[in-house]
């Protein structure tokens, strides 16, 4: 089975601009949550995505969006990027939202604002 | 914002040590509890999910308990090896649609 890839897997954005993050998906999965991970942190919960609808969201501004496909991978988009944004950026996917799915998770993706 | 704490937040041992770790996390709203292992340069891995007050699971060496009254889950590791070198992270699962994560155990097993 396919696992979860994210892309890029680096990246460097200047303060002030948009950046998108693209995540797909385990085959099968129908559900992906997004994490932001700064620097000695655990995971951050941002938002999750259930049949390209968000079912779920953390405590992050509307500047931090997203969408599902119908293929199930998803993007996180970011607007006016702030120096704070710098981190690792998880992507994860999961069988469904019921209460005994584990998550698997792609090898993130480093975002640096300048 | 919830708060999951994990302690201790590093620990270093010899190889062939027994050790565990909390995960500490609200007692209301509970919907689940998972455990993961993260290696250096790789993807967290899932360990246990965990639901039940009273849960305990195990996969080979490694074990963990659930209460959920209390708030807290132990894991435990027996006769660490080098391989078992990584950061633990739990993470609590509010309702069905909300994770929060504690900041993880950073474990270090000298051979």
């Amino acid at each position: 089975e396919t696992g979860v890839t994210q892309s890029p897997t680096h990246l460097i954005k200047t303060r002030g601009q948009q950046v998108t993050l693209r995540c797909s998906s385990q085959s099968g999965h129908n559900t992906v949550s997004w994490y932001q991970q700064a620097l000695g942190q655990g995971p951050q919960f941002i938002f999750q995505y259930y049949r390209e609808e968000e079912n779920g969201r953390g405590n992050f501004p509307p500047r931090f969006s997203g969408l599902q496909f119908p293929n199930y991978s998803s993007e996180l988009n970011v607007n006016a990027l702030e120096l704070d944004d710098s981190a690792l950026y998880l992507c994860a996917s999961s069988g469904g939202t019921e209460y005994n799915s584990p998550l698997h998770f792609g090898n993130g993706t480093r975002l640096t604002v300048t | 914002i919830l708060n999951v704490e994990q302690s201790p937040q590093s620990l270093h041992v010899q190889e062939g040590d027994s050790t565990n770790f909390t995960c500490s996390f609200p007692s209301s709203n509970f919907y689940a509890l998972h455990w993961y292992r993260w290696e250096t340069a790789k993807s967290p891995e899932a360990l246990f999910v965990m639901t039940l007050n009273g849960d305990e699971k195990k996969k080979g060496r490694i074990s963990a308990t659930l209460n959920t009254k209390e708030g807290y889950s132990y894991l435990y590791i027996k006769g660490s090896q080098p391989e078992d070198s990584a950061t633990y992270l739990c993470a609590f699962k509010y309702n069905f649609n909300k994770f929060y994560f504690g900041s993880g155990t950073k474990l270090n097993v000298k051979p």
